[in-house]
């Protein structure tokens, strides 16, 4: 099976303009998260898209936006992008059928790198 | 509140050492999951291992060990023999079978293995 594909995979915005970003999850999956990596906060999760619906989001500001699509494929949208927005924005896929809440494993993307000047 | 410490931030060794990496978690959920992803320099988390809090037995796949301990919180990982293609950043992550909601992990702040032949 192919794996998490994220397109683009390097992105130079600068300061005010928005961003969306791309997903395509392992075939069959219909669970998609994103998560944010830099250098000072970690890895910290965004939101978890199942079935075209929002089932979690983390603490970020309304600025970070997302959606998914019949076939799976999500996106997220960040608008008026600001200097510590730049980071490595990671996507995972899951089946999304566990019988509880975090039972999944999930399998990350190789990532898109934005920058913003 | 939920949290994962790893608190090595760096390791060196030379080929062939054996290297364990540290994880703690604290979490008051009674069901939760615990994964140890690999983050070579291209980016992508590769998934290593997942186990749930019912399962306290040690896994052994190759070189890799995990070891779960809940009397402790921890569940540490040790590479046997190493190779300069272990050489990566490893994440322990946590997710909640409840509190956390779906498909949200948290992630410690990483452990960059260094392997020098």
């Amino acid at each position: 099976k192919a794996g998490v594909t994220q397109t683009p995979r390097y992105l130079i915005k600068t300061r005010g303009q928005q961003v969306t970003l791309s997903c395509s999850p392992i075939s069959g999956h219909r669970s998609v998260s994103w998560y944010q990596q830099t250098p000072g906060q970690g890895l910290q999760f965004l939101f978890e898209y199942f079935s075209e619906t929002q089932r979690n989001k983390g603490n970020f500001p309304g600025r970070f936006s997302g959606r998914q699509f019949s076939n799976s494929r999500s996106e997220m949208n960040v608008s008026t992008l600001e200097l510590g927005d730049s980071a490595l924005y990671l996507c995972a896929s899951s089946n999304g059928q566990g019988f509880a809440a975090g039972t999944d494993t999930q399998y990350f993307g190789p990532g898109t790198r934005l920058t913003v000047l | 509140a939920q949290k994962v410490t790893q608190a090595q931030t760096e390791i060196s060794v030379v080929e062939k050492e054996d290297v364990t990496l540290d994880c703690v978690y604290e979490t008051r959920d009674t069901t939760y999951y615990l994964f140890w992803y690999k983050q070579p320099p291209s980016g992508e988390l590769v998934f290593l291992i997942r186990r749930n809090s019912f399962d306290e037995q040690n896994e052994i796949s190759g070189r890799y060990s995990w070891n779960f301990q809940k009397s402790t919180s921890s569940f540490n990982f040790t590479i046997t023999a190493s190779q300069v293609v272990d050489s990566a950043v490893y994440f322990c992550a946590l997710s909640e079978g409840f509190s956390g909601g779906y498909n949200k992990l948290i992630f410690g702040a990483g452990t960059r293995l260094a392997v020098h032949p």
